[in-house]
C-alpha cells in the first residue's frame, strides 16, 4: 500500500513570487507520481506526471516537479505564480503493479495567490 | 470532443435511501474509475471498470456497487445511504493501456 503526505494544507503567496508545494510518499514498490489541480467546483486536471526517465518533469501552466527517490519526494514548483493559479493541488501516487487508474491522493494543498 | 460527463451535478438524499450516479467517458476511453472526495480530503479510489467488469476495488463496503455498459458508460450505486456518504463523487476515464486519467466535474451528494 502507498500513502501520500502533503506537508502544507495551505500556502499563501503573493503574485509573481515563486512557490513550492511539498509532497512525500511512501511505498514498498516502484511508483508513478502525479500532480493534479482542482479549481473551485470543478474536477481534477492533470498538471504533470513522472513515469520514468528524467527526474525533472515539466507540466502545464509553467509548473514543474522533481522526483527524488532517496527522499521519496515529488515537490511541485513554479517560478512566478499568477492570481489564476489559486486552486487546490493534489499529489498522487500509483504503484507500477496497479497501473495508472488506481491513484492514492494526498489531502491537498490550497494555493492562495494574492495581489 | 466532449470530455468526461457526469450526472446529476448535485443531489440531496436522506439516510437509508439509494442513489445512482452516471458517467460517460471521454471519447476513445474504455476504462472508468470512480473516486469519492469528502470535504477537505483528497479523492479516494472506489473501483475501476473495464470490459463491463469490476477490475479493481478500493476499501469501500459492498453498499457501493457499479456497472459498465457496452458503450463504456458507467453507473455508481450506493445503497442504504449514511451521513458519511456525503461527498463529491468523481468519475475518471482512460484508455486501457495509457497513463492519464481524465476527470469529470463530479456529482455532489448530500445525505441528510
Amino acid at each position: 500500500a502507498q500513502s501520500v503526505t502533503q506537508l502544507d494544507s495551505q500556502v499563501p503567496v503573493f503574485e509573481e513570487a515563486p512557490v513550492e508545494l511539498r509532497c512525500n510518499y511512501s511505498s514498498s514498490v516502484s511508483v508513478y507520481l502525479f500532480w493534479y489541480v482542482q479549481y473551485p467546483n470543478q474536477g481534477l486536471q492533470l498538471l504533470l506526471k513522472y513515469l520514468s526517465g528524467s527526474t525533472l518533469v515539466k507540466g502545464i501552466n509553467g509548473f514543474e516537479a522533481e522526483f527524488n527517490k532517496s527522499q521519496t519526494s515529488f515537490h511541485l514548483r513554479k517560478p512566478s505564480v499568477h492570481i489564476s493559479d489559486t486552486a487546490e493541488y493534489f499529489c498522487a501516487v500509483s504503484d507500477m503493479n496497479s497501473g495508472y487508474s488506481t491513484l492514492t491522493f494526498g489531502k491537498g494543498t490550497m494555493l492562495l495567490v494574492s495581489p | 470532443d466532449a470530455g468526461v460527463t457526469q450526472s446529476p451535478t448535485h443531489l440531496i438524499k436522506t439516510r437509508g435511501q439509494q442513489v445512482t450516479l452516471r458517467c460517460s467517458p471521454k471519447s476513445g476511453h474504455d476504462t472508468v474509475s470512480w473516486y469519492q472526495q469528502a470535504l477537505g480530503q483528497g479523492p479516494q479510489f472506489i473501483f475501476q471498470y473495464y470490459e463491463e467488469e469490476e477490475r479493481q476495488r478500493g476499501n469501500f463496503p459492498d453498499r457501493f456497487s457499479g456497472h459498465q455498459f457496452p458503450n463504456y458508460s458507467s453507473e455508481l450505486n450506493v445503497n442504504a445511504l449514511l451521513l458519511g456518504d456525503s461527498a463529491l463523487y468523481l468519475c475518471a476515464s482512460s484508455p486501457r493501456e495509457s497513463g492519464e486519467l481524465f476527470f469529470g466535474e463530479g456529482s455532489r451528494l448530500t445525505v441528510l
